[in-house]
């Protein structure tokens, strides 16, 4: 089992641009959960969706993100345009019991 | 609004004695809890679990312990070794939902030699 993959795993981009975070679950989970950890705010979740529909976005920060999930194996999270305070790791994490949660490796995103 | 909190950042422990990390919460609605590990550069990875209708749950060498009226749960490392060294988070649930869990800050974990 590949475990959850996220990609890239580094990214620097500069202000304004837009930024796109990949993710690819576990096969056979059917929900995905896109985390954002930073210093101050510590690990807080984004938005979470089951059998790829949306349900609970409250964690979004701003009109700026957002997330879409086409099929049950690849989710993308887009910035757009990004600035420099979105400076974080943003994990993504997958399940099939809504508990335990599977992360992965982190996307570490700098914009300058 | 802080509902899941860890309140000390780091503990140090001497190798072979017993790590304790402590988490509160708000909510009362939680009612499943988890601690997650995590190593420099990777994602948290699952420890152990416990459910609010349980007051302990054990596993080799790590142990959870819910106080509900207390609104407290505390996971114990015995022995500790130096491989435990990492942040250790406690996230919690409520069945309503639906999956979402709400994370600690985090307590960073050094087992020294």
């Amino acid at each position: 089992d590949a475990g959850v993959i996220q990609s890239p795993r580094h990214e620097v981009t500069e202000m304004g641009q837009e930024v796109t975070l990949r993710c690819k679950p576990i096969s056979g989970h059917n929900s995905l959960f896109w985390y954002r950890q930073t210093m101050m705010r510590g690990l807080e979740l984004l938005i979470y969706f089951n059998n790829n529909v949306p349900i609970d976005d409250s964690g979004m920060p701003e009109d700026r993100f957002s997330a879409k999930m086409p099929n049950a194996s690849f989710s993308t999270l887009k910035i757009q345009p990004s600035e420099p305070r979105d400076s974080a790791v943003y994990f993504c994490a997958s399940s099939s019991d809504y508990n335990e949660q599977y992360f992965g490796p982190g996307t570490r995103l700098t914009v300058t | 609004d802080q509902q899941v909190k860890q309140n000390s950042p780091s503990l140090s422990v001497q190798e072979g004695r017993i790590s304790i990390l402590n988490c509160d919460y708000t909510n009362s609605m939680f009612d499943y809890f988890l601690w997650y590990k995590k190593y420099p550069a990777e994602g948290p990875t699952f420890l152990i679990s416990i459910s609010s209708i349980k007051d302990k749950n054990e596993d080799g060498r790590f142990t959870v312990f819910l106080n509900k009226s207390a609104k407290h749960l505390s996971l114990h490392i015995v022995p500790s070794q130096p491989g435990d060294s990492a942040v250790y988070f406690c996230a919690a649930s409520d069945d309503n939902q639906g999956g979402k869990l709400i994370f600690g800050q985090g307590t960073e974990l050094s087992v020294k030699p």
